[in-house]
């Protein structure tokens, strides 16, 4: 079985651009969550997303966005990309959103903004 | 906010020996969930272990344990019989119950392991 995929594995992008990155969860699974690593720090919530609806949103501008798809697959948008936006974004999906449910990862994206 | 706080940025041990990564947290909340995860150079975060809050008995999974000390607000990983292969970030997390995958992690402990 395929675990949680991200897409692309590593960007390079400008300042000032736009990204999507895109993360498709285990089969199945209904909650999907991403998160912001910046080198040398661990992983920071971004947003929680569950049967399509948002669950919860983590302390970060408001250029960030996401969404789920009827599929439960996910994208996450970054405006006006800043240096300070490099970083690995990790993807998680779970089955529920409910107590006792395990997470999975999956290997994140390495945004570069240049 | 929940935080969670690892104070140790780097860790060796040597193969076959025994080593604790410490972990304290700050949570206001009676019930959650606890997890060590382990973040090898392929960047995926791997679940080692996990403990929640209303059970008394500490978790084990095999070499790893974990020494939880609620009224300190302790959570601390012992690794026993270290292997080549257990060398990795090690990120401590904290997790409300009822909210699937939103996590708030440590800072992290990098553990060599020396042959």
């Amino acid at each position: 079985d395929a675990g949680v995929t991200q897409s692309p594995t590593h960007l390079i992008k400008t300042r000032g651009q736009h990204v999507t990155l895109r993360c498709s969860p285990i089969s199945g699974h209904k909650s999907v969550s991403w998160y912001q690593q910046v080198l040398g720090q661990g992983p920071q919530f971004i947003f929680q997303y569950y049967e399509k609806e948002e669950r919860g949103r983590g302390n970060f501008p408001d250029r960030f966005s996401a969404r789920q798809f009827p599929n439960y697959s996910s994208e996450l948008n970054v405006n006006a990309l800043l240096l300070g936006d490099s970083a690995l974004y990790l993807c998680a999906s779970s089955l529920t959103g409910s107590r006792g449910t395990e997470a999975f990862f999956g290997q994140g994206t390495r945004l570069t903004v240049v | 906010a929940q935080t969670v706080t690892q104070s140790q940025p780097e860790m060796s041990v040597q193969e076959a020996e025994t080593v604790t990564l410490s972990c304290t947290y700050d949570t206001s909340e009676s019930d959650y969930y606890l997890f060590w995860y382990k973040q090898p150079p392929s960047r995926q975060m791997i679940l080692v272990i996990r403990q929640e809050a209303y059970k008394q008995q500490n978790a084990t999974e095999n070499r790893f344990s974990v020494n939880f000390q609620k009224a300190a607000k302790s959570f601390s990983l012992k690794i026993s019989d270290s292997q080549l292969g257990d060398a990795a970030m090690y990120f401590c997390a904290y997790r409300s119950p009822g909210t699937g995958n939103q996590f708030y992690f440590g800072t992290g402990t990098s553990l060599t392991v020396i042959p």
